[in-house]
């Protein structure tokens, strides 16, 4: 099975920031890589895919690089409706999200 | 709209049975794989089932051989039978329905998301 992780696991931020959440898989998935956003009582969303891209509909100040093992997810310029807990996911083999990072206002 | 509703979510005893179904609407069911995703109260994302087209079945070792997904299509519909549950399987129950981009490879997208059923396994 893939294993997936997160870090850090929550964060404290203020609008305008820039945020970054990394995401490791236990085996290679070369770009095999998606990112959702979940607000509280909400389904997920998804953002990003296949590492890199942007989901349609989806603002521009989200972003996602990496490939193998290891990926970045950035949110430039933070905006109030961010504050939410973000997730990667892996389908490389089957499906396994990452344990989550909750992004709050500092 | 392309929607989906899940319903027969509830209190069940340990050991117990429940089948969970999700509505569908706004789009063709037979054209993709559907999911079933759980999340625990305060806690993370688990994946516990994905039915394709061709009605193969996958699911992680925590719930095979006690949960059983299917489709109906001509009903637009989707279920999740599980048996001899567990605590451990209380949670919020999601349908997803998976969408392929296909482009320099194969990439796979759980794009709408129903609101979620909940699941209470306890005596």
């Amino acid at each position: 099975d893939i294993q997936m992780t997160q870090s850090p696991s929550s964060l404290s931020a203020s609008v305008g920031d820039r945020v970054t959440i990394t995401c490791q898989s236990s085996h290679h998935i070369s770009k095999s890589l998606n990112w959702y956003q979940q607000r509280p009582g909400k389904a997920p969303k998804v953002l990003i895919y296949a590492a890199s891209y942007l989901e349609t509909g989806v603002p521009s100040r989200f972003s996602g690089t990496g490939s193998g093992t290891n990926f970045t997810f950035t949110i430039s310029n933070l905006q109030p409706e961010d504050f939410a807990t973000y997730y990667c996911q892996q389908y490389d083999d089957l499906f396994t999200f990452g344990p989550g990072t909750k992004v709050d206002i500092k | 709209e392309v929607q989906l509703v899940e319903s027969g979510g509830g209190l069940v005893q340990p050991g117990g049975s429940l089948r969970l179904s999700c509505a569908t609407s706004g789009f063709t069911l037979s054209n993709y794989d559907m999911h079933w995703v759980r999340q625990p109260t305060g806690k993370g994302l688990e994946w516990v089932s994905v039915i394709g087209t061709a009605g193969d079945t996958y699911y992680p070792g925590s719930v095979k051989g006690r949960f059983t997904i299917s489709r109906e299509n001509a009903m637009n519909s989707l279920y999740l039978q599980m048996n001899s549950l567990r605590a451990g399987d209380t949670a919020v129950y999601y349908c997803a329905r998976g969408r392929w981009y296909y482009g320099s490879g194969s990439y796979i997208v759980f794009d709408v998301w129903g609101p979620g059923t909940m699941v209470t396994v306890s005596s």
